[in-house]
């Protein structure tokens, strides 16, 4: 167990729809990452946050978004769903104390279907 | 650009049998080095990490990895495997400013033979 959770396990839903996603790092850590795994592009970064703030953007598409909540918490949301966006949806969270690269430590994941 | 590249998108190991899984990266300075592991519908474990120092690192599991420069590599062994280790594994590339994402290849999947 990495101390990191992320609900809902499963989602299903329909073409257009809008899904919320979220993720509660572990204990003390300031930073969230939100990434995407499919079967033809892998795992990639989306976005990450830091103590509340926007702190850098991988290839999030213009109908995802996120924020991060005071207590710390993430969410990740997806609107006018599209097949393609079926894929395993992973949050990871880290110290960041600045000066070198922190570990990151993975949720389970969140497993998205749109029919 | 980061990038890394896992050679190997599936190999089978007879258990008991020792295990090397390849990576190579690109990064102009000195890269942070991971490997995951992922069970089918887990999420991804940290099986170990290098940021500096002694370029053979331990990790959990039995695994270790070493850091070649020279060879932009950062192979992951291990002596003998065991049938739970059949899995998918991954190696990823972190800059070295601190809170940067991960660059991930795509992925070795393990299957282990009795």
């Amino acid at each position: 167990d990495s101390g990191v959770t992320q609900t809902p396990k499963h989602l299903i839903t329909a073409t257009g729809q809008r899904v919320t996603l979220r993720c509660s790092p572990r204990s003390g850590d300031l930073s969230v990452y939100w990434y995407q795994q499919s079967l033809d592009q892998g795992l990639q970064f989306l976005i990450q946050y830091y103590n509340g703030e926007e702190r850098a953007k991988g290839n999030i598409l213009e109908r995802f978004s996120a924020q991060q909540f005071p207590d710390l918490h993430s969410e990740l949301n997806l609107s006018s769903l599209e097949l393609g966006d079926s894929a395993l949806y992973f949050c990871a969270s880290s110290v960041v104390s600045g000066g070198r690269s922190e570990t990151q430590y993975f949720g389970p994941g969140t497993r998205l279907l749109v029919l | 650009a980061q990038s890394v590249t896992q050679p190997d998108i599936h190999i089978t190991v007879s258990e008991g049998a020792s295990l090397e899984l390849r990576c190579n990266y690109s990064y102009g300075a000195t890269p942070y080095l991971f490997w995951y592991v992922q069970s089918p519908g887990q999420g991804l474990q940290l099986l170990l990490k290098y940021f500096s120092g002694d370029t053979l690192v331990q990790g959990i599991k039995g695994f270790e990895a070493e850091f070649k420069r020279s060879q932009s590599s950062f192979n992951l062994r291990k002596p003998s495997v065991h049938w739970s280790d059949a899995a998918e594994y991954f190696c990823a590339v972190g800059a070295d400013q601190a809170g940067t994402a991960l660059i991930f290849g795509k992925g070795t999947t393990l299957s282990v033979s009795s």
